[in-house]
């Protein structure tokens, strides 16, 4: 069945350094797939998607690419900031009515 | 600009007990969703709704009940509380199919003992 891969965390990085957190799927057909944010104390918020391959998201100055030729859908961001320490939830949206989410990855950033 | 509300935001229950995480939505959504939030184990589906009257069992739907009588309302019951259900739980909406975006609450913190 569909599934999606996110690398463990937690991941540190100090401010202003390169983020990028790896997430690849399974799926038949052609899936949307997500990028969700979860702040401490908070629910989950949707960061950035992508609908069809070669689409890339962007929001808050995060991206991620849709490739099909890898299954694959990492987040990427140039320079984090303290305040982007959450977790990142990577997730597939295929022919149900039903998203599936990756097992979460946690980032702290330190000054 | 409410969105989606949980209530209540922390609960200690003992073994056996019964309770009701309440989850309401005002944007009119029609798709539905609880999910349970475990350490390291992202979030597992546990029921789902389409509609008012309609339900549908997720990945784990063992030891718990909802309802939908309305498209605002959608709790989830548990009825014999045991300590596998200690869990962070979030409701969730969307206006279409769930591969669309997902506004979710603030989760219920459950501790059973």
């Amino acid at each position: 069945g569909d599934s999606v891969t996110q690398m463990e965390g937690p991941v540190t990085l100090s401010e202003e350094a390169f983020l990028t957190i790896n997430c690849t799927y399974t799926a038949t057909g052609y899936p949307s797939l997500f990028w969700y944010v979860q702040y401490p104390g908070e629910g989950l918020q949707l960061l950035l998607k992508a609908t069809k391959a070669d689409d890339k998201g962007s929001n808050k100055g995060f991206e991620a690419t849709y490739r099909k030729e890898t299954t694959s859908f990492h987040l990427e961001k140039g320079s984090v900031q303290v305040s982007d320490s959450a977790v990142y939830f990577c997730a597939l949206g295929g022919s149900t009515d039903k998203l599936i989410f990756g097992t979460g990855t946690r980032l702290q950033v330190f000054p | 600009n409410a969105g989606v509300t949980q209530t209540p935001k922390f609960r200690i229950l003992k073994i056996g007990q019964s309770m009701t995480l309440q989850c309401t939505q005002d944007m009119n959504h029609n798709y539905m969703y609880w999910y349970r939030q475990d350490p390291g184990m992202g979030l597992k589906l546990i029921y789902y709704s389409v509609g008012a009257g309609i339900t549908d069992k997720g990945e784990v739907p063992n030891g718990y009940n909802v309802s939908r009588s309305t498209t605002e309302d959608f709790p989830l019951r548990l009825e014999l509380a045991a300590p596998s259900q200690t869990s962070v739980y979030f409701c969730a909406s969307s206006y279409r199919q769930g591969n669309e975006k997902l506004f979710f609450g603030s989760g219920t913190q459950l501790s059973v003992l």
